[in-house]
Formats: C-alpha cells, structure tokens, sequence
C-alpha cells in the first residue's frame, strides 16, 4: 500500500541547517504532488511547502518562504526539505503528504509518520 | 494565525451527534474552493477524513459527513464513539495570502 516514511530530523542550534527526507512507495511517486506540513509542540497543523509532481512548480508558506527549500527526486521517489537559518519557531514535528485526492486544492491523502525537528541552544 | 476558523472544542456523549464548524472568507471557501477534513488521533499522523466538502475516502465510517454552504464548512459526527476522540482540521485554499494552502485552527472532540 502507499506509503510516506520522513527522516532527518534532530536536534540543532538556532542558525544551522538541516535535511529532511521523505521516501516514497506503493505508489507512482513522480504522478503526485507533495506537501510538507508541520506541526508544534501542543499546536495546530500548519502548511509549509509544496512542489508540483514534477518540479516545476515550490511554493512556500509565509513563515519558511526565503529560508526553506522544497525539491524531489522522482527516481529515488524521495521528497526533501532543506532548513537553513533555523530558529526556535520552527521546532515541530514535520510531515510529508501526499496531494492526491481531487478537488481544488486536492486532499492530502496519505501521511507519513512525521520526524521531530527541535531547534535549540 | 489561521484563516479558517474553528471551535477548539466540542463535546458530546456516547451515541450523539456533534458539529464543528469551519468559518472561512471569500478569498478561500466562499470563492468556491473544496474543503478537506482530517482527522489526528492522540500522537499520530493526520488522516484524511472527508474530501472535496463531502466524500469519503474507502475506510472511513459513514457516521462522518461533510457539508459546504457560503463561507463555510461543517463536519458531523453521528453515533458519537469513544474512538473517535481527536483532533479534527478543516482544510482549504486561500487566495488573499501567499500561504495557498490553509488548515483550520483545529477542535478537540471530546467523548463524555
């Protein structure tokens, strides 16, 4: 079956970087979108990121735009998130998602287990 | 904050049926954009719970129903059960922000 499974996360100082990774299966990983989507400790769910089936298109929530780049690589059906200047707002957990049920925009429909990011000194 | 806006709580008792709300805005659900809703059991992933305003992926039981109207979005919960304690977000489009994709800011459903 589809499945989403995140890596990269830790524990990192206030202005290192850091790279999640999110490996695909079960599914034609290069036909879909995909969506990072975070959540802080005790919080709601907040959009982060998103990139095309293809690439060709990022786009980026208000609070990581500038900081945060989305990429995929559809022949290792991984999805990454590349953190630079990270700081103490953006510890949570980070989930990668699938955008694959139709409307507009489409549902995210399936999850990975998520990877903790905690940015501290 | 979010765009879309939910009650942080509901209640409700075995058996009975509750609603949450998700109040949104002409720049996102009122221009005619689908709402998804999700729900997240104590310390897991979300999971998708009902797409495009009122469908339900296969899995899903059909005590849980979606509706759309205006600016806003309801989701029910009919034969309220113990499992079904969690936290439920609304999700949409929003045009007005450069955050395209917004959730709502998410209502605990607690089973009394």
């Amino acid at each position: 079956q589809a499945q989403l499974v995140e890596s990269g996360g830790g524990v990192v100082q206030p202005g290192t970087s850091l790279r999640l990774s999110c490996a695909g299966s079960g599914f034609t990983f290069s036909t879909y979108d995909m969506h990072w989507v975070r959540q802080a400790p005790g919080k709601g769910l907040e959009w982060a990121a998103v990139i095309s089936h293809d690439g060709s298109y990022k786009n980026y929530g208000d609070s990581v735009k500038g900081r945060f780049t989305i990429s995929r690589d559809n022949f290792r059906n991984t999805l990454y998130l590349q953190m630079n200047s990270l700081r103490s707002g953006d510890t949570a957990v980070y989930y990668c998602a699938r955008g694959g049920v139709g409307g507009s925009p489409r549902a995210l429909d399936i999850w990975g287990q998520g990877t903790m990011v905690t940015v501290s000194s | 904050q979010s765009v879309l806006t939910q009650p942080p709580s509901v209640s409700g008792a075995p058996g009975q049926r509750v609603t949450i709300s998700c109040t949104g805005s002409s720049s996102n659900i009122g221009a005619g954009y689908d709402v998804h809703w999700y729900q997240q059991l104590p310390g897991t992933a979300p999971k998708l719970l009902i797409y495009v305003n009122n469908n339900r992926p296969s899995g899903v039981p059909d005590r849980f129903s979606g509706s759309k109207s205006g600016t806003s979005a309801s989701l029910a919960i009919s034969g309220l059960q113990a499992e079904d304690e969690a936290d439920y977000y609304c999700q949409s489009y929003d045009t007005s922000l450069s955050a395209l994709y917004v959730f709502g800011t998410g209502t605990k459903v607690t089973v009394l």
